[in-house]
């Protein structure tokens, strides 16, 4: 079975420049998540759906990032006029959507902000 | 508020010692509590996890941990480190309710092994 598959695994960008990262869940997981994990930090919760509805963005910052998962399948997590701030290894992880089941974590994302 | 709390940052052991890395979580009632591990360039691996009833929890390639509710821990025990042990080792705590299966995170601890 396939595992959680993101891309691309690496992006340097200059502030003020857009990335749109993209993950592909397991399949028949109904529940997506974006993580964000700073350099020598555990992961922080971004946002997460169940099938296509987000369900919790409230640590999401709106005003540059969004994300969608527009068919409850793929997801893509852009971020608009990027920060240094921004650095940081982005995870994408899926689950069965009840409470207690295990997160599959994909490779990540690793964002360097210059 | 849920949170986690992982106190040791950096833990180094020599090769074939025992291991002990701690966690300890803040949570209103009984949680469901994780720890996963991830080795270098690669994303989080589920070592185990814990659901309400026996507290000594067995994992992965010989861990385990053990759920106390008076303490409000999840200590992470092995009895025999190994050199590919080395890894960032993360504790999480979900919610028993709401149906929501999200994991709150530690800042990890850092697993050193020596030879």
């Amino acid at each position: 079975e396939a595992g959680v598959t993101q891309s691309p695994r690496y992006a340097v960008l200059q502030e003020g420049q857009a990335v749109s990262f993209w993950c592909d869940p397991i399949s028949g997981h109904d529940t997506l998540y974006w993580y964000q994990q700073p350099r020598d930090q555990g992961p922080q919760l971004l946002v997460y759906f169940r099938d296509e509805a987000v369900i919790d963005n409230s640590q999401l910052p709106s005003d540059r990032f969004s994300a969608v998962r527009p068919k409850g399948t793929n997801s893509t997590l852009k971020i608009q006029s990027a920060k240094q701030g921004d650095t940081a290894t982005y995870l994408c992880a899926s689950s069965l959507g009840c409470s207690g089941n295990t997160l599959y974590f994909g490779e990540g994302s690793r964002l360097i902000v210059v | 508020a849920q949170s986690v709390t992982q106190p040791d940052a950096r833990v180094t052991v020599s090769e074939g010692a025992s291991l002990q890395l701690r966690c300890k979580y803040s949570y209103f009632g009984t949680p469901y509590l994780f720890w996963y591990v991830q080795y270098p360039r690669q994303g989080l691996q589920l070592l185990l996890k814990y659901y309400p009833g026996d507290p000594v929890v067995q994992g992965v390639n010989g861990f385990e941990a053990e759920f106390s509710k008076s303490n409000s821990s999840f200590h992470l025990r092995k009895a025999s480190v190994h050199w590919s042990d080395w890894a960032v080792y993360f504790c999480a705590v979900s919610s028993i309710t709401g149906n929501t299966g999200k994991l709150i995170f530690g800042l990890g601890t850092t697993l050193q092994v020596q030879p």
